[in-house]
């Protein structure tokens, strides 16, 4: 059973323009959303994350949209550049628990020149 | 920021033998640490909870017996592939959080892992 799902596997977005990664999530016990991002043979970097009280967060380029009652999350990135091509997956976890992060399956992004 | 060094980065090893790989947490103290598999083109899958001076929590699924797993103390978890075999052949990686700091994990390298 899939709690953290990411539809799109693959993104090609034109450089400058906004990229949008989208991500779905089942458990409402979730109360804490990150952004990784992933390069090959490498473990993720932390991009930006969002607590389950707020609807936004913003950080420069980066902003992650969080809507509950739709239980979907996603992250804006504008303008995007050629070095944010990478795999970027979204996580989720119950900050009153064990902080299992439960991460989605991922969405290559590629972002032409 | 927090820091989490995984060694080794790339092992290759024989069917048949074991092999460890170390996860530390550098500049602070993990007394829980994460370790995930990651499969080509496919999610990080959660193997286990790395739980300092206790016995670890296994996802279901995940062989105890095969994936070994010690945090003997509170900056070290390591995770020992038993008896490997070629389909135990994947990428490996191990995470932490900081429990005095912020709620994102940090992230070990990966450690790429060959049975031949």
């Amino acid at each position: 059973d899939q709690q953290v799902k990411q539809n799109s596997p693959s993104l090609s977005v034109q450089e400058g323009r906004i990229s949008i990664l989208n991500c779905d999530y089942t458990n409402s016990m979730f109360d804490y959303f990150l952004w990784y991002k992933k390069y090959p043979a490498e473990g993720p970097t932390f991009l930006i994350s969002i607590s389950s009280i707020k609807d936004k967060n913003e950080d420069g380029r980066f902003t992650v949209f969080l809507n509950k009652s739709a239980k979907h999350l996603s992250l804006h990135i504008v303008p995007s550049q050629p070095g944010d091509s990478a795999v970027y997956f979204c996580a989720a976890i119950t900050t009153s628990g064990t902080y299992k992060y439960i991460f989605g399956t991922g969405t290559r992004l590629k972002v032409l020149a | 920021g927090a820091v989490v060094s995984q060694h080794p980065s790339r092992v290759i090893c024989k069917s048949g033998t074991s092999v460890k790989i170390e996860c530390r947490s550098l500049d602070f103290q993990a007394t829980t640490m994460f370790w995930y598999r990651q499969f080509p083109k496919q999610s990080l899958m959660l193997m286990a909870t790395s739980n300092e001076g206790s016995k670890a929590t296994y996802e279901q699924g995940v062989e105890k017996d095969k994936f070994l797993i010690n945090h003997a103390s509170l900056t070290l978890s390591t995770l020992t592939v038993a008896s490997a075999h070629p389909e135990d052949s994947s990428f490996y990686i191990c995470s932490a959080r900081d429990p005095t700091g912020d709620t994102e994990a940090f992230f070990g390298q990966g450690t790429r892992l060959t049975v031949v």
